[in-house]
């Protein structure tokens, strides 16, 4: 079985400041893992994806994750924080398959001025 | 990258009526789409797998009398919401996996379908 916990539902940053969400899982196979942006009112945009390549991933805005499976996390980062990146993120884990998605609750950006 | 496309985006209803919200997969073939509700400020919880040309799946819980799905080609699932009540308001999203997405396990997601039952 998968899972995955992101811990803090809630990140408070001010402008220019490190982005750090963070994210654990669960998984008895290999995993494919996954950061996802959602915005008030829309669907989830794929910020950046582990497929088991490269365990640093870069993403799209700045945004990177590390895959660390001696410690189970895949945290984003983002050197420095913008207005724009207030948003909603949630981590996902999926298997090798792709047949299922599991996603974590959740955690709300807030980037304050 | 890969585009779907949720319709409608807002839909307010009477209580006892029925609802349709369709999810298209515009510049790929989608043989599996997925339809997730969520509530205000929590995740996304899957209600079921459609599958082209055949019955969906639907997870522990969900009324598949309720929630009707339909998959009947590669770029089209719709969901229907069957005789809507106020409980059933919220946000539904669907997601698609093209067929490169079967090996990295990448959805594409719609914007999503406010639905408001009054």
């Amino acid at each position: 079985a998968q899972s995955v916990t992101q811990l803090g539902s809630h990140v408070s940053v001010s402008e220019g400041a490190l982005v750090l969400l963070r994210c654990n899982y669960s998984s008895s196979v290999p995993p494919y893992l996954f950061w996802y942006v959602q915005y008030p009112n829309q669907g989830l945009q794929l910020l950046l994806k582990y497929t088991s390549a490269a365990t640093l991933v870069k993403g799209i805005n700045g945004f990177e994750a590390e895959f660390k499976k001696s410690e189970t996390s895949f945290h984003l980062t983002k050197p420095s924080a913008h207005m724009s990146d207030a948003a909603e993120y949630f981590c996902a884990v999926s298997d090798t398959g792709g047949f299922k998605t599991i996603f974590g609750a959740g955690t709300r950006l807030f980037v304050k001025a | 990258g890969a585009v779907v496309s949720q319709h409608p985006s807002w839909v307010i209803c009477k209580s006892g009526t029925s609802v349709k919200i369709e999810c298209r997969s515009l510049d790929f073939q989608a043989t599996t789409m997925f339809w997730y509700r969520q509530f205000p400020k929590q995740s996304l919880m899957l209600m079921a797998t459609s599958n082209e040309g055949s019955k969906a799946t639907y997870e522990q819980g969900v009324e598949k009398d309720k929630f009707l799905i339909n998959h009947a080609s590669l770029t089209l699932s719709t969901l229907t919401v069957t005789s809507a009540h106020p409980e059933d308001s919220s946000f539904y999203i669907c997601s698609a996996r093209s067929a490169s997405g079967r090996i990295s396990g990448e959805l594409f997601f719609g914007e999503g379908s406010r639905l408001t039952v009054l």
